[in-house]
């Protein structure tokens, strides 16, 4: 079965340091989701990655998927409090409508 | 895309009573799922909710615990039946368009 790694489980940062969380798959990703939830909410969607190297960013939000779709990162630039929360990854194992598999999640705390 | 409408977002309800989630979605899909993040855990599959047949659950989950119903192409409904404080969680559903969308969730807490 599917199973995804993601790392670190939890991470502290000082307001305007630069952090990066991976995720890590098993088997070859169809494609990678990266959502980011505050405690006790629903899934804020941040980006969704299809092709072997392919790069997306928003905002201060960069997510990568390496060439053998196996592994993404998702990094933040100059990271401020709004960016404290649980990010997630979700992997597509194929291309039909099939759920998501997801990591455990790392819950990400911004210092001042 | 899809728009999905998910209620109630939260509850708070007594053991021994059970309670139904919603979800409608903007369009017809094939495929509903449902999913459940318990307190500091990651989300797991709960069953997979097709119209017209019973759903498919996942390992550790039960019809008799979280009886399903999908009427329609655009609507589900998933109820936590017979609850305890362990029931209490993030309950999400889910429809894959080519990509995946999620309802906003329905908070749980039972006591």
């Amino acid at each position: 079965s599917q199973e995804l790694e993601q790392s670190p489980q939890s991470l502290i940062v000082q307001e305007g340091k630069n952090l990066t969380i991976n995720c890590t798959s098993s088997k070859t990703l169809y494609g990678l989701y990266w959502y980011k939830q505050k405690y006790g909410e629903g899934l804020i969607f941040l980006m969704m990655l299809q092709k072997g190297g392919e790069e997306k960013s928003h905002e201060k939000i960069t997510a990568k998927l390496d060439e053998k779709k196996q592994q993404s990162s998702l990094h933040i630039t100059a990271s401020q409090p709004s960016h404290a929360g649980i990010y997630l990854c979700g992997a597509v194992v194929n291309s039909g409508n099939t759920p998501l598999v997801f990591g455990k999640g790392t819950r990400l705390s911004v210092i001042a | 895309s899809a728009v999905i409408s998910q209620k109630p977002s939260r509850d708070i309800c007594q053991r021994g009573t059970s309670l139904t989630i919603q979800c409608q979605v903007d369009s017809q899909v094939t495929m509903m799922f449902w999913y459940r993040q318990q307190p500091g855990q990651s989300l797991t599959l709960i069953a997979t909710a097709n119209q017209g047949s019973e759903a498919t659950y996942e390992s550790g989950f039960v019809i008799d615990k979280f009886p399903i119903s999908r009427p329609n192409l655009t609507f589900s409904t998933l109820t936590v039946s017979n609850m305890s404080p362990e029931d209490s969680s993030i309950y999400l559903c889910s429809v894959s368009r080519g990509e995946a969308f999620f309802g906003q969730g329905t908070r749980l807490t039972v006591v």
